[in-house]
Formats: structure tokens, sequence, C-alpha cells
């Protein structure tokens, strides 16, 4: 099993959608979770991080964490072509300082105009 | 402007020669890191450094080499013991103060085995 796991897509989603991305992980002690997003060549970029259990809500991104099921998800309302992209989640294995990032493959996202 | 740079974009390499990648930030943070992406894979960790003169191996550290003497700098030898270095790769790097650092990412550089 991997440590962080995503369906690898291709997820296509109609403009003005809601795209749903998912992640889960294997480490239940993982405290913080992140979503980077990655335009084709390029380095990734954050879009949001949490950390409690729930929503947290920013513009039109929303992530979701369930720590008792382990899973990290990330909503995008009012989809736009630019917001085509690969969506990695990654889980922070640090407890202090540093990170270590655990990274899943990528969720390849298409929105369709 | 303040950032993290990678150099070379691109690199060609020799079967058995080493490389070096160049990775440098102004945003004064104290940890670095470097990453490996396989094409349709997410990020591996290859080593990170929390401050000058002191590093650790990441998850496949095997055929890398890392050092850093100075804060701003943390460069990546790709030596000929890595069997597989075609790759992108990316170098970061994170504050260490808070519990939840961003990590800001450089623009890579792609390495190509000939």
């Amino acid at each position: 099993q991997k440590e962080v796991e995503q369906n690898s897509g291709p997820l296509s989603v109609p403009e003005g959608a809601i795209a749903s991305l998912n992640c889960t992980y294997s480490d239940r002690g993982s405290q913080s979770f992140f979503w980077y997003r990655q335009y084709s060549g390029k380095s990734p970029e954050l879009i949001m991080f949490i950390y409690s259990n729930g929503d947290k809500e920013d513009g039109r991104f929303t992530a979701q964490l369930n720590k008792a099921s382990q899973y990290v998800s990330l909503l995008i309302r009012d989809s736009q072509p630019s917001d085509s992209a690969t969506y990695l989640c990654a889980v922070n294995k640090g407890r202090e300082g540093a990170q270590k990032l655990v990274f899943g493959q990528g969720t390849r996202l298409t929105i369709n105009p | 402007d303040g950032g993290i740079t990678q150099s070379p974009k691109y690199l060609f390499r020799k079967e058995g020669q080493n490389v070096t990648l160049s990775c440098e930030q102004n945003l004064n943070h104290d940890a670095m890191y470097w990453y490996r992406q396989d094409p349709g894979q997410g990020l591996r960790l290859i080593y990170y450094s929390q401050i000058v003169n002191d590093f650790q191996k990441g998850d496949i550290a095997e055929g890398y080499s890392v050092s850093r003497e100075k804060k701003e700098s943390f460069p990546l030898t790709v030596t000929s013991a890595q069997k597989n270095p075609t790759a992108f790769y990316l170098c970061a790097s994170s504050q260490t103060s808070g519990a939840y650092n961003e990590q800001f990412f450089g623009p890579g550089t792609r390495l190509t085995v000939l």
C-alpha cells in the first residue's frame, strides 16, 4: 500500500462545475496535509494546507480532512479552464523543523469549456 | 525578487558521469530540499537540510550527494551510481519555525542521460 494514494485520473469536469479530488494516507500519526497544483512542465505551487478535521475554505477552494477515515479532499467550485492541471496531495511526516513531505502520484484534472 | 533559482534548466549527461545541479534561494529559509519527479508520478524526497553543514537522507538518497556550506545554497550531485537518473529535479525551501511551513519550489532541472 502506498503511503499517499490518489486517483491518477484524468478527471474531466465541465466549466463551472465542482471538481472533487480525493487522497488517502496510511500513517494515522500524520498531522498536516497539503494540496499543490502543478501545470505541465512547471514546479508545484501550494494551494492549501489543512491540519484540523473538517473543512477549510479559501476562495473557490475547499479542503476537507477526516483523520478517522484517513482521507483528504479538495473541492474546486466554479471550475475554470485555468484550473486544468495536476493536483498533488502531500502528507507531512515530520514532527518539527524541516518537513518530510510524502506526495501522492497526482490527479490530472481537465476543465472542459 | 525573492525566490529559488535552479540551474541549468536542461542537462544532458553521458552514462558514467557525475553532474551537479545548482539550487540557490534568497528567502532566508533555513530548510532546503531536493525532490525527484518521474513522468506521471509524484515527488520523492532525495535529501533535505535544516541547517548549514547538516543534511539528512530522504526516501531515495542512493546515488546522490549534497552539501550545505551556505544557507542560500544546496547543490545536488547525481553520481554515476544512480542507475536511472533521467527525471525532473525540484529544489524547495521552507522556514522551520512554524508547524505548517510552506515549501516554495524552484523551476526545476530536467536531467536526461544519453
